[in-house]
């Protein structure tokens, strides 16, 4: 199975400081697209940010810019000016372009963001 | 657009007793639904994959006979967990795919069993 690490497992800021969330996903295709998603309390995915590998140019969607890294197999996003709703589980997702591929799943990184 | 319900969104049964989930594309119609299965602080695990129309594919060590799919049309697809027990307490979550790789979340259903 071609992994998806989240080394930071919770992290805890201050509100109003930024803070980026890690990822390194494992991958032997060409063609693949990344996604964050944002699981509160409630438990509802939410969708955040989603990249496919044609693309490295780096974007900023809204409060969430991201960094793509091909060559080091790295998808991490910023939240800036944080808030204490984006307190959540956070993870980072994969899914190859062919067929009936499985979206693989992070471990996930915990945010706290402290008012 | 693309939206993504489940029924009942909570649960409790009693150890032994089947439980329906219910998993609709309110607004597209599903070639594909997955089912998820997350345990407290963790990940999502894929159990099963359903095609409309087809058996499920069910991933390694998820016992068929134990989680049964249904997927009878294009918007509604049914996970029963049969003879449920404390350690089937879990969140599940379904997805929804029309076509690529672009999957569409439901909100979850947390199933205690007592």
């Amino acid at each position: 199975a071609q992994k998806v690490t989240q080394a930071q497992t919770e992290i805890s800021v201050v509100e109003k400081e930024d803070v980026t969330l890690d990822c390194v996903y494992e991958t032997r295709d060409t063609t693949y697209y990344l996604f964050w998603y944002k699981q509160p309390p409630s438990g509802e995915l939410v969708f955040l940010i989603r990249r496919n590998s044609f693309d490295e140019q780096n974007e900023i969607s809204g409060r969430y810019p991201w960094n793509f890294q091909k060559s080091t197999s790295s998808f991490n996003f910023t939240i800036t000016a944080s808030q204490v709703v984006d307190s959540a589980v956070y993870f980072c997702a994969r899914i190859s372009n062919f067929g009936n591929e499985k979206l693989t799943f992070g471990t996930g990184t915990r945010l706290t963001i402290i008012p | 657009g693309a939206v993504v319900s489940q029924h009942p969104s909570w649960v409790i049964c009693k150890s032994g007793t089947s439980v329906k989930i219910e998993c609709r594309s309110l607004d597209f119609q599903a070639t594909t639904m997955f089912w998820y299965r997350q345990f407290p602080k963790q990940s999502l695990m894929l159990m099963a994959t359903s095609n409309e129309g087809s058996k499920a594919t069910y991933e390694q060590g998820v016992e068929k006979d134990k989680f049964l799919i249904n997927h009878a049309s294009l918007t509604l697809s049914t996970l029963t967990v049969t003879s449920a027990h404390p350690e089937d307490s879990s969140f599940y979550i379904c997805s929804a795919r029309v076509w690529g790789y672009e999957q569409y979340f439901g909100p979850g259903t947390r199933l205690t069993v007592t």
